[in-house]
């Protein structure tokens, strides 16, 4: 069984200040791994998606890493701002049809 | 372009009362279409997931179920529900494997 883990669960950071967000997996054999962004009561929103055979992905501020060999990915943010407050959900896809998800991590970017 | 449409945005129900809550997905065909809730201090549990009309398939066994009547309609329901039904719940599609998930804004239950 896939386990995905997050770390750190919160984090707050200055305006300004670049963010890393940390996510590791157990099984290796991935078909891609998806970024999400929550803010509270919303759904989900898609950041980033990257396929196994991708070292990393961009999007405007937005860069995540996947090392699939050590079961890491990363999701850099630049320049944070307060609008970057919000939790960042981790998501691999396995061969089937479900993703397995982390715990999230909770940003707080201070003005 | 895609969109998902998910209602209603928020639900009390007492104990007991039946449940349904619906999702449409517009300007695609064929998509693979999924129940998930979050409830409170857990994490994002997948329900059922279907590849095609009336295909459904069940991860989590409990008072719930699902049907796709239509090719873009996913409804969740429950005949009877219980208190540990109340979460959040977030219908998703997307084409295929390589694709990503896209979520919609999502259902508040709260059973009373």
């Amino acid at each position: 069984k896939q386990e995905v883990t997050q770390i750190p669960a919160a984090l707050s950071v200055p305006e300004g200040e670049n963010l890393v967000l940390n996510c590791s997996f157990t099984d290796s054999a991935i078909y891609n791994l998806q970024w999400f962004r929550q803010d509270p009561g919303k759904g989900l929103t898609s950041l980033l998606l990257i396929q196994s055979s991708q070292r990393e992905q961009t999007s405007g501020r937005l860069n995540a890493s996947l090392d699939k060999s050590s079961g890491r990915s990363t999701l850099y943010i630049a320049a944070s701002q307060p609008g970057d407050s919000a939790t960042y959900l981790c998501a691999v896809r396995g061969n089937d049809y479900k993703l397995s998800f982390g715990a999230g991590t909770t940003v707080t970017v201070r003005a | 372009s895609q969109t998902i449409h998910q209602w209603p945005a928020t639900l009390v129900q007492p104990v007991g009362s039946p449940l349904s809550l619906e999702c449409t997905v517009e300007g695609t065909s064929n998509p693979n279409l999924y129940w998930y809730r979050q409830a409170a201090g857990r994490g994002l549990q997948l329900l059922f997931y279907s590849v095609g009309i009336g295909q459904i398939s069940s991860e989590v066994p409990q008072n719930l179920s699902a049907s796709r009547p239509q090719d873009r309609q996913f409804i969740l329901s429950s005949k009877k529900l219980l208190l540990s039904d109340s979460g959040f719940y977030l219908c998703a599609w997307d084409r295929g494997m390589s694709y990503g998930y896209t979520f919609g804004s999502g259902t508040r239950l709260t059973v009373v």
